[in-house]
């Protein structure tokens, strides 16, 4: 099984939408959840990080994570076309080890 | 800032030949990484190191060294080139944060 789950779409909606996407994971140890927003041919860019339950909110971007499901989410209100990029999930146990990355999910917001 | 900085973007090796990825970052992160990234398959780690003089192995290192004789320089060593080695290479850095500064890849094709 793999320690992170994402699925990797593509994912199409229209300009305005809300978009959710979303990880799964089985290790009960992770306690910090990071999501990343990779532009074609660019390094991934950090969005947002959380640590433990709950919801953090940026702008037009929000992470929630429900570790008694082992599920976390992110959630883009308002999209636009320039959030058209794959988003990758990570998390960790701890922030001194390994974080574990999901496959990614292609998202295109169309105009 | 740069941030990090890899070298060279793109490379074409032939099958036995070696090479040298460079990567170099300039905001004093003690804790480097190298990621390949395969479609589909998500970020995996090769090496990471947490300061000078200290690296370890991550998920997929056969095939691969590093070294870290300074702060800001984490090379990724590649020997005997294989067909199997074609990806994308990422380097990645990270102060007492959580987050990851990732550096723009290098595209790399064994043939």
């Amino acid at each position: 099984q793999k320690e992170v789950e994402q699925d990797p779409g593509p994912l199409s909606v229209p300009e305005g939408a809300i978009v959710s996407l979303n990880c799964t994971y089985s290790n009960s140890a992770f306690q910090y959840f990071m999501w990343y927003r990779q532009y074609s041919r660019k390094g991934p860019e950090l969005l947002m990080y959380t640590y433990s339950s709950g919801n953090k909110e940026d702008g037009r971007f929000t992470a929630q994570v429900d570790k008694s499901s082992k599920y976390i989410s992110l959630f883009i209100r308002d999209s636009q076309p320039s959030d058209s990029a794959t988003y990758l999930c990570a998390m960790s146990a701890n922030t001194g080890n390994q974080f574990y990355f999901g496959t990614g999910t292609s998202l295109t917001v169309i105009p | 800032n740069a941030g990090v900085t890899q070298t060279p973007k793109f490379r074409i090796l032939k099958i036995g030949q070696s090479m040298t990825l460079q990567c170099t970052q300039d905001m004093n992160h003690n804790y480097m990484y190298w990621y390949r990234q395969d479609p589909g398959m998500g970020l995996k780690l090769i090496y990471y190191s947490v300061g000078a003089g200290i690296t370890d192995k991550g998920e997929v290192p056969n095939g691969y060294n590093v070294s870290r004789s300074t702060t800001e320089d984490f090379p990724l060593r590649l020997e005997l080139a294989a067909p199997s080695q074609t990806s994308v290479y990422f380097c990645a850095s990270r102060g007492q944060g959580y987050g990851y500064t990732f550096g723009s890849g290098t595209r790399l094709t064994v043939v």
